[in-house]
C-alpha cells in the first residue's frame, strides 16, 4: 500500500490521558498535513509540515497539541490532557509540494474521549 | 465568514442517472484551487478533481467533470452515470493564494445512490 498510512485507527481513552498518532505519508512527499474532522463537519486545518519545519499552525492547536516530523518523513500528533471536545477524526494528508494540486489523505485516526 | 457553502445536507439519485452536487466559495484573492473530495464511510478522503481560477475550461476526470462558474463563484461538480458505489459524503474544498496551505472545507453532502 503505497497511500497515506495511520495509525492507530481507532483510539478510545479517558479523559486526562495523553494521546499520541502517527501519520506515515507517501513516499517522497515533502508537504504534510494534519486536519481534525467532527461528525457532520468537512475537516478543518491543523498544522502543516514542509519536509521537518512545521511552517503553519491553526488557531484550533490548542497548547495541549503538539506534532512533530522528525525526520522529514512520518510525523506525530500529541494531544495531552486529553477533553471529550477533542473527540474526533484526527486525518492526515500529503502531497508532493507546495505546487500540487492533489493532496492525499489518509484513512483517519478515530478518537473517542470517555 | 464561511469560506465554502455546501447547501445540500443530502441527496438521492437513481443509479445511472446524472447528479449536481453545489458548492459555492468566497474569496477576495485572485490565485485559488477548488477541490471535490469523496468520504466513504471508511472514513478516507478521496481526491476527485481539481480546478484551478485560471483554468479557463472545466475541469474533468472519468465520471466526475466540475462546473466552474468564477464570476457567480461556484463550483459544482457533475457526477454522470450514478454508481451503488458513489453513495458517500462529498466534500469541496479550497485553497486560497500560492502558499496558502489552510484548506477549507465545506460542511459536505451525502449522496445516496438508489438502485
Amino acid at each position: 500500500d503505497t497511500g497515506v498510512s495511520q495509525d492507530p485507527r481507532h483510539k478510545i481513552t479517558k479523559r486526562g490521558q495523553n494521546v499520541t498518532f502517527r501519520c506515515d505519508p507517501i513516499s517522497e512527499h515533502n508537504r504534510l498535513y494534519w486536519y481534525r474532522q467532527t461528525l457532520g463537519q468537512g475537516p478543518e486545518f491543523l498544522t502543516y509540515f514542509q519536509n521537518e519545519a512545521q511552517l503553519e499552525k491553526s488557531r484550533l492547536l490548542s497548547d495541549r497539541f503538539s506534532a512533530e516530523r522528525p525526520k522529514g518523513s512520518f510525523s506525530t500528533l500529541e494531544i495531552q490532557r486529553t477533553e471529550q471536545g477533542d473527540s474526533a477524526m484526527y486525518l492526515c494528508a500529503s502531497s508532493l509540494n507546495l505546487a500540487a494540486n492533489t493532496i492525499y489523505f489518509g484513512e483517519g485516526s478515530w478518537l473517542t474521549v470517555v | 465568514a464561511q469560506k465554502i457553502t455546501q447547501t445540500q445536507p443530502g441527496m438521492f439519485v437513481q443509479e445511472k442517472e446524472a447528479v449536481t452536487l453545489d458548492c459555492t466559495y468566497d474569496t477576495s484573492d485572485q490565485s485559488y484551487g477548488l477541490f471535490w473530495y469523496k468520504q466513504p464511510s471508511s472514513g478516507e478522503m478521496i481526491f476527485l478533481i481539481y480546478q484551478g481560477s485560471y483554468d479557463e475550461q472545466n475541469a474533468t476526470e472519468g465520471r466526475y467533470s466540475l462546473n466552474f462558474q468564477k464570476a457567480r463563484k461556484s463550483a459544482n461538480l457533475v457526477i454522470s452515470a450514478s454508481q451503488l458505489g458513489d453513495s458517500a459524503m462529498y466534500f469541496c474544498a479550497m485553497r486560497e493564494g500560492l502558499g496558502n496551505n489552510d484548506m477549507r472545507f465545506g460542511a459536505g453532502t451525502r449522496l445516496t445512490v438508489k438502485p
